[in-house]
């Protein structure tokens, strides 16, 4: 059964830095890209940042509002995805979920997510 | 590449069909997603590459369109697709566009 299971999240003021992990299980990870997405309260998904496989050199690739403030990276020896935050903004509060990317038929989708974890950044 | 969808909320009562738009400021070819959004719960990926129903989701759920414009139809609406349901171009990525949401509510 595939897995994705997100955590790290919690308060921080602004300013401040915070990282999130994205354990996985049942499924091959190191072939797979991860991604960050997030949803403030009330609001749609906003896709974050992703991270591509050794296969194709860990690219990664950032929204425009998180651009040289987020880091994403990841330890295919133990599974995991790491989404660090830094001079986090209170525009920055959201559930941040993980999501994999998967190629089917010639597309791609984001077929499983994990459960969420809660950022909030405030004073 | 940005996303619009329409309309922005819909109200439809157990029974009925829904369609719901989205279309895409340049073209995208059949690189559109549909996933179904509840509160508290992760996004449910529902239609992969515009048409092709994902596994396990009921077939009451369909999607069709290419280049710009896309459509998502719910026949037979059951309580439980009541939620807000976007789009996805993944042409053009990254970044990987969402549209903003159709929120679908009880009548």
């Amino acid at each position: 059964e595939v897995q994705l299971v997100e955590s790290g999240g919690g308060l921080v003021q602004p300013g401040g830095s915070l990282k999130l992990s994205c354990a996985a299980s049942g499924f091959d990870f190191s072939a797979s890209a991860i991604h960050w997405v997030r949803q403030a309260s009330g609001k749609g998904l906003e896709w974050v940042a992703r991270i591509r496989s050794k296969a194709d050199s860990y690219g990664t690739a950032y929204s425009a509002s998180v651009k040289g403030r987020f880091t994403i990276s990841r330890d295919d020896s133990e599974t995991t995805a790491h989404l660090q935050m830094n001079s986090v903004k209170i525009e920055d509060t959201a559930v941040y979920f993980c999501a994999r990317l998967r190629w089917v038929g010639g597309t791609n989708c984001f077929d499983y997510w994990g459960q969420g974890t809660l950022v909030t950044v405030s004073p | 590449i940005q996303m619009t969808q329409s309309p922005s909320s819909l109200s439809a009562s157990v029974g009925d069909r829904v369609t719901i738009t989205c279309r895409a400021s340049q073209n995208i070819n059949t690189f559109l997603n549909w996933y179904q959004l509840k509160s508290g719960k992760p996004p449910k990926l529902l239609i992969y590459g515009a048409s092709n129903l994902q596994s396990g989701v009921p077939s009451r759920f369909s999607g069709s369109g290419s280049g710009t414009d896309f459509t998502l139809t719910i026949t037979r609406l059951q309580p439980e697709d009541f939620a807000t349901y976007l789009c996805q171009q993944t042409y053009s990525a990254p970044p990987f566009t969402f549209g903003p949401g159709t929120n679908v509510e009880i009548k």
